[in-house]
C-alpha cells in the first residue's frame, strides 16, 4: 500500500525554538497533503491544505505565521513551528491525497510527530 | 456547525466478540465515509470506506453499513482480536472537500 512517511516521530525542543517537521509520499505522488493537530483523547483537527506550488490554506485559527507551511514538489511538505511555546506541544500528523490504483483517489497519513515543548 | 460524532466513547469487549462501533453524521451532503483506526502514537490508519450509494461494505473481519435515513454509519468487527484495541474514528466527506473527523471510540479487547 502506499506509505506517507513523516519525520521526526518525536521531538523536544526548548521554548522560542523552531521545529521543522517533514512529511514524505514514497511511492506515490501527492499534489495534495494535509496538516493535522490532535490533542490527547481527542480527534484530529484539521490545521491547513497544501498544495503543491501554492500557498497553504489554513484553517480558521490557525496562524500561518507561526505553522509555515512548504510543499515544494510533489512527494513533499515541511510544517514549521515557529518560536514554539509549550502550548504548540501536540501531537501533528500529515497526510497525503493522491492515486494508488484502484477507484477512488485515497488520503493515506503518516505516523505522526509527537512535539513537547519545554 | 454540522459536524459527525460518535455515541459512545469507549467500548470494551472479550476477545472473540463481535463489536460493533457507532457514529452519527449531519450533513446529508456528505458522499463518502471512511473509518480510521489509530493506535497510541501513530497515525490513523484507514480501515474501510464506503460511498452514499451503498448501504453495506465488507473487507476482512470488517463491516460498514450506512444508513441514510437516520446518518448513522457503523463498523463491525468480528471475531474482535486483542490487537484491534485503538481508537476508531469516523470521517465524512464531500465532494472533494477535506474530511471531517469524528470524536473517536476507544474499542479496548480484554483476553
Amino acid at each position: 500500500g502506499a506509505v506517507v512517511s513523516q519525520h521526526p516521530s518525536w521531538v523536544i525542543c526548548k521554548s522560542g525554538t523552531s521545529v521543522k517537521i517533514e512529511c514524505r509520499s514514497l511511492d506515490f505522488q501527492a499534489t495534495t497533503m494535509f496538516w493535522y493537530r490532535q490533542f490527547p483523547k481527542q480527534s484530529l483537527m484539521l490545521m491547513a491544505t497544501s498544495n503543491e506550488g501554492s500557498k497553504a490554506t489554513y484553517e480558521q485559527g490557525v496562524e500561518k505565521d507561526k505553522f509555515l507551511i512548504n510543499h515544494a514538489s510533489l512527494t513533499l511538505s515541511t510544517l514549521t513551528v515557529t518560536s514554539a511555546h509549550p502550548e504548540d506541544s501536540s501531537f501533528y500528523i500529515c497526510s497525503a491525497r493522491g492515486w494508488t490504483g484502484g477507484e477512488n483517489e485515497k488520503l493515506f497519513f503518516g505516523s505522526g510527530t509527537q512535539l513537547s515543548v519545554l | 456547525g454540522e459536524s459527525v460524532g460518535l455515541h459512545l466513547p469507549t467500548l470494551s469487549v472479550q476477545e472473540g466478540d463481535n463489536s460493533i462501533i457507532n457514529c452519527a453524521y449531519s450533513n446529508s451532503a456528505s458522499d463518502y465515509f471512511i473509518w480510521y483506526k489509530q493506535e497510541s502514537g501513530k497515525g490513523p490508519q484507514f480501515i474501510i470506506d464506503i460511498r452514499s450509494n451503498m448501504d453495506k461494505r465488507q473487507g476482512q473481519r470488517v463491516t460498514v453499513l450506512l444508513n441514510k435515513t437516520v446518518k448513522h454509519l457503523s463498523l463491525q468487527i468480528a471475531a474482535t482480536q486483542p490487537g484491534d484495541s485503538a481508537v476508531y474514528f469516523c470521517a465524512e466527506n464531500r465532494g472533494y472537500s477535506t474530511l471531517t473527523f469524528g470524536k473517536g471510540t476507544m474499542l479496548l479487547v480484554s483476553p
